[in-house]
């Protein structure tokens, strides 16, 4: 049983730039959520996708966008980065929106110059 | 809104002593409650979990926790200490029908030989 998978591990971007990250999740579940965890801080809640639809978002700009495709894994699209953009984010699946577990991946580091 | 407080941003313990970390959220509905735990640029471990039925939850690594409703808390223990342990520990909420985790700040744990 293969776990969550995140890419890239680390990567540098310039404001103002585009980035996408990527998640492929545990096998066996349908459900992927993203957080973003700043230096410091407790993880985020941004979005999170069920069978390929938004199952709820936190409070980030809509230019924090995802996608899950038909096989659950997803992407997390962030354009017109900014400097406080510069975080861990964490992609998590789980059996079934709601309560489930969630089972987290190793991260993906942005930092935004 | 859900809110999870943790008393103590840093924690010390020598090496075979008891480990207390401490857990409050604020929640209108009875929750769901998690203890993670996260060792340097690594993704996030679950160690324990409430849900339903028995307040006192044993985990992983010998921590176990104790729902206490009356004082809406979530306190995690360890017995003695062993210089693995250290590492961030964070203390998370859902609600039943909630789509996402609330975390908190996170305390970090340090083993002293």
């Amino acid at each position: 049983e293969t776990g969550v998978t995140q890419s890239p591990t680390h990567l540098i971007k310039t404001r103002g730039q585009q980035v996408t990250l990527r998640c492929s999740s545990q096998s066996g579940h349908n459900t992927v959520s993203w957080y973003q965890q700043a230096l410091g801080q407790g993880p985020q809640f941004i979005f999170q996708y069920y069978r390929e639809e938004e199952n709820g978002r936190g409070n980030f700009p809509p230019r924090f966008s995802g996608l899950q495709f038909p096989n659950y894994s997803s992407e997390l699209n962030v354009n017109a980065l900014e400097l406080d953009d510069s975080a861990l984010y964490l992609c998590a699946s789980s059996l079934g929106r709601g309560r489930g577990e969630l089972f987290f991946g190793e991260g993906s580091r942005l930092t935004v110059l | 809104a859900q809110s999870v407080t943790q008393l103590g941003s840093h924690v010390s313990v020598s090496e075979g002593a008891l480990v207390l970390l401490r857990c409050n959220y604020s929640s209108s509905v009875p929750p769901y409650l998690f203890w993670y735990v996260q060792y340097p640029n690594q993704g996030l471990q679950l160690l324990l979990k409430y849900t339903t039925g028995a307040t006192l939850v044993k985990g992983i690594n010998g921590f176990e926790a104790e729902f206490k409703k009356s004082e809406t808390s979530f306190h995690l223990t360890k017995p003695s200490a062993h210089m693995s342990d250290a590492a961030e520990y964070f203390c998370a909420v859902s609600e039943f029908s909630g789509n996402q985790f609330y975390f908190g700040t996170g305390t970090s744990l340090t083993v002293i030989p």
